[in-house]
């Protein structure tokens, strides 16, 4: 799977909207990126998920570049209880290990009063 | 169904003795896997089951652990012989077994050994 690389944290005020980076040059054709986020003491929790085309669900938005190489995710209106790190992870959808993750240290977001 | 469910929450343990996880995933799910979390650190891939077989153990899972799915429902993990270094989250996850799709994940079991 292709390795990612995210900013270690970011800050966002509460209301505004949260982007939050991601980069997987390396990707191949059929490699989805998926979006997952921890809160303390939690499991993670599954936001999103993409090929090529941007998606928006209840939760969140994704924005993938037409290269592939990069995608932002976003959060509208961020609350206090996005607090969370965010892992943006690259999985091949292919072969008899799609499914299993490798995480990253992904991106500390706080979102601040 | 209220999603997968992991038990116990906590576990606290002496080193040397051995103990053992639940996870029962969303019932329809026939793909289940296991991963580790250690604090600071993402969680890392230890096994998954397709049904009732084993498919992937990676190298993290020494021959200390062993996890079963009888029946391709609820599954265990079992550490004997605990060492320190196994304390850690461990989080069971389920999904469907096809191409775009989700995985989703229980709440973990904290290993703490004493």
């Amino acid at each position: 799977d292709a390795k990612t690389t995210q900013p270690t944290s970011m800050d966002c005020a509460e209301g505004r909207a949260a982007n939050l980076p991601c980069n997987h040059s390396t990707i191949s054709g059929n490699e989805y990126v998926y979006w997952y986020r921890q809160i303390h003491s939690q499991g993670p929790q599954y936001i999103i998920h993409g090929l090529k085309n941007n998606e928006t669900n209840e939760m969140a938005s994704l924005i993938i570049t037409e290269d592939r190489k990069s995608s932002t995710l976003i959060l509208p209106h961020a609350t206090l209880r996005d607090t969370a790190v965010y892992y943006c992870i690259v999985m091949n959808a292919g072969g008899t290990s799609y499914g299993k993750l490798t995480f990253g240290q992904g991106t500390i977001l706080t979102v601040h009063p | 169904d209220t999603g997968v469910s992991q038990n116990p929450r906590h576990k606290i343990t002496k080193r040397g003795q051995n103990v053992t996880f639940r996870c029962d995933p969303i019932s329809e799910h026939n793909r289940l896997y296991w991963y580790r979390q250690t604090l600071g650190q993402g969680p890392e891939f230890l096994t998954y089951f397709q049904n009732e077989a084993q498919l992937e153990k990676s190298r993290l899972l020494s021959d200390r652990f062993s996890a079963e799915r009888p029946k391709g429902s609820f599954s265990t993990l079992e550490i004997q012989r605990t060492e320190q270094g196994d304390s850690a989250m461990y989080l069971c996850a389920s999904s469907l077994s096809q191409v775009n799709t989700e995985a989703f994940f229980g709440q973990g079991t904290r290993l703490t050994v004493v």
